[in-house]
């Protein structure tokens, strides 16, 4: 497809579980942003990469969550030991370049975590 | 640090209604405005955005206007369709800083046909 695809939709995970959540950006979008979405709020940032170089990860809540682009392509947030303040939508954007340039979001991925 | 208020939800209008959801942001220097929509369903979409003061973005028959000297950028159209139902977020990006969104907390909007 031509948007950006996340996967999966959605994700129940135990506490203490590790997940991981997939993003595929538009095919040659340089940057990438993850974003965490709690119920009933607006989307806050976690990272940004331009292309492989993670050059913004000052919004990861705790040294529990990680993300990787190392191709420069498709990126993966990692969340180790999950708890239950994780529960949120991940979202995913990409943009040509810069945040000036219009973001593209993908439809999120819901964690639960139970 | 910077920051985006919008109006609180939810909002119920009638069709053909009139529209206004406000948004104030607390930014240093100018960033660049935005507001976003989501339908049920679907992913953040942009809606329309403007970059300087007394700059008017208009997408769809939204418009909205940077006021700097109010730091507002409030949303209106002016008569709603049932297919306007859906959460709208205003956001800001600081030019020249920090390549990220910064996002008001949405606002559901609902329209009764």
């Amino acid at each position: 497809g031509a948007g950006v695809s996340q996967s999966p939709r959605y994700k129940v995970a135990k506490r203490g579980q590790d997940v991981a959540l997939r993003c595929d950006p538009i095919s040659g979008h340089v940057s990438l942003f993850w974003y965490q979405q709690a119920l009933g709020q607006g989307p806050e940032f976690l990272t940004y990469f331009q292309n492989e170089a993670q050059l913004d990860k000052s919004g990861l809540p705790s040294d529990r969550f990680f993300a990787e682009r190392p191709e420069g392509s498709v990126s993966t947030l990692k969340i180790q030991r999950t708890q239950q303040e994780d529960s949120a939508v991940y979202l995913c954007a990409s943009s040509l370049s810069g945040a000036n340039t219009e973001a593209f979001f993908g439809q999120g991925t819901r964690l639960t975590v139970v | 640090g910077d920051s985006v208020t919008q109006m609180e939800g939810p909002v119920t209008l009638s069709e053909e209604a009139f529209l206004t959801i406000n948004c104030t942001y607390t930014a240093t220097g100018y960033p660049s405005l935005f507001w976003y929509v989501q339908y049920p369903g679907e992913g953040l979409q942009l809606l329309l955005k403007a970059t300087k003061a007394d700059d008017k973005g208009s997408n769809k028959g939204f418009e909205a206007t940077y006021r700097k000297e109010t730091t507002s950028f409030h949303l209106e159209k002016g008569s709603v369709q049932v297919s306007d139902s859906a959460v709208y977020f205003c956001a800001l990006i600081k030019v020249g800083g920090a390549q990220k969104l910064v996002f008001g907390q949405g606002t559901r909007l609902t329209i009764n046909p």
